[in-house]
């Protein structure tokens, strides 16, 4: 069975600060992807890795691919109260011709004016 | 470009009555997905289609939980009867098929058993 562990689960800090999330799996992944959901609505595709090592970059949130495609981390710098949200990380498996996600329990994050 | 389009957005109903929600995913989106949210935690996938044909339904409680996309567009989930762990955010997403599992995602539907 495929998991994804996220870490930390709760957080909580000043306006400025820096956090690093994490995602992480014994498994191998054909891509990763984050999201980010705000109360009372779905989820919003935030970034997809797909290539070991990768780095992508959105404006204050940096994500990184793992070497080996089994973890992942997102990174934001000077954290906003508009950063404050659930952060979900899915991977994707190819289970027979079927994509599917497997998804992390996310990461709750609250920034404090 | 219209997103994915959920009703109801709340649903409030006493344990063993029936409920459904209904989704209309984005135009051209061949695959459809519920989920089942418990508060603060990720989702949990009951159902997925392609076009009108079920790819993967091993997590929907099959005695109680029914879902179908008779036409490979719209979508219904019913719950029948409706027990007090049913209390969650039900979800509907829809992609195209060969992306590289991007998923796009309705509001949900906030469901409360009482």
């Amino acid at each position: 069975t495929q998991l994804l562990e996220q870490s930390p689960q709760f957080l909580s800090i000043q306006e400025g600060e820096n956090l690093t999330v994490y995602c992480n799996s014994s498994s191998v992944f054909s891509s990763l992807q984050w999201y980010r959901q705000e109360p009372g609505e779905g989820p919003v595709l935030l970034v997809t890795v797909v290539t070991g090592g990768e780095v992508k970059k959105l404006k204050r949130l940096t994500f990184q691919f793992g070497d080996a495609r089994k973890d992942s981390s997102l990174h934001i710098t000077a954290a906003q109260p508009g950063d404050t949200g659930l952060y979900l990380c899915a991977g994707g498996s190819l289970a027979g011709n079927n994509r599917k996600l497997i998804w992390g329990l996310g990461t709750s994050l609250g920034v404090n004016p | 470009e219209a997103g994915v389009a959920q009703s109801p957005r709340y649903k409030i109903i006493e344990k063993r009555q029936s409920v459904a929600f209904w989704c209309n995913p984005i135009s051209g989106h061949a695959t459809l997905y519920w989920y089942q949210q418990i508060l603060g935690q990720g989702p949990k996938l009951l159902i997925q289609f392609q076009n009108n044909g079920v790819v993967d339904d091993s997590q929907l409680p099959k005695d109680r939980f029914s879902a179908e996309r008779l036409k490979g567009v719209d979508s219904t989930l019913k719950i029948q009867p409706a027990k007090l762990e049913d209390s969650a955010v039900y979800l509907c997403a829809s992609s195209l098929i060969g992306q590289s599992h991007e998923q796009y995602f309705g509001p949900g539907t906030r469901l409360t058993v009482t």
